[in-house]
């Protein structure tokens, strides 16, 4: 069964601190995505990554940095967290190629104080 | 500027009626067009797809029209069952693959 696992499903942090979310998938998918979800907005990707070590700009890419070490792991990172970064982040992977679902993380809801 | 848009952000039906909930686009490059349900403090689940070289796909209670000459979508649920009740995200894909571009979703509400 298709599994995407997120570290956190809620996060608390303060203004200026580094923030880590973890995403893990077992599909073996090449791709793997970082969204943020807000009202009125909908999913609006942040970056993506179509192998390990290669990370592509979303739309949203300003404030937040991601790594890709090995296949299966997908890290977005907030360097420095300020109140806007207050979100639902939902991580994704997919196989690589077109006409591939995506399969979604259950989110982490972060709230940066 | 989005480019899939979702104009309705609520919906209401009676149970056992039909839902339909639409989705536009602006880009004619997508290529590949899904809809998501997602329930609260979840992430959100595949629902059905179509790809552009057709015109309808169905699965169960859910059809999905594609109409490119209008850019339009629409996912119909009939008949709509509570259990249903949720958002729901159309999503577009790049004929490059691997960029996908969602909606601002539509929450559906069945009443029983």
């Amino acid at each position: 069964d298709v599994k995407v696992t997120q570290s956190s499903r809620y996060l608390v942090k303060r203004t200026g601190e580094k923030v880590f979310l973890e995403c893990v998938q077992d599909m073996d998918h090449e791709n793997m995505f970082w969204y943020r979800q807000d009202p009125g907005l909908g999913l609006r990707l942040i970056y993506f990554s179509y192998d390990v070590k290669m990370k592509e700009k979303g739309d949203i890419p300003e404030g937040y940095s991601v790594s890709r070490e090995k296949k299966e792991r997908f890290s977005l990172i907030l360097e420095s967290a300020s109140t806007n970064q207050t979100s639902m982040y939902l991580c994704a992977s997919s196989l690589l190629g077109g006409e591939e679902t995506q399969y979604f993380g259950p989110g982490t809801r972060l709230l940066v104080l | 500027d989005q480019q899939v848009k979702q104009n309705s952000p609520s919906l209401s039906v009676q149970e056992g009626r039909i839902s339909i909930l639409n989705c536009d686009y602006t880009n004619s490059m997508f290529d590949y067009f899904l809809w998501y349900k997602k329930y609260p403090a979840e992430g959100p689940t595949f629902l059905i797809s179509i790809s552009s070289i057709k015109d309808k796909n169905e699965d169960g209670r859910f059809t999905v029209f594609l109409n490119k000459s209008a850019k339009h979508l629409s996912l119909h649920i009939v008949p709509s069952q509570p259990g249903d009740s949720a958002v729901y995200f159309c999503a577009a894909e790049l004929y490059t693959g691997n960029q996908f571009y969602f909606g601002t979703g539509t929450s559906l509400t069945v009443i029983p």
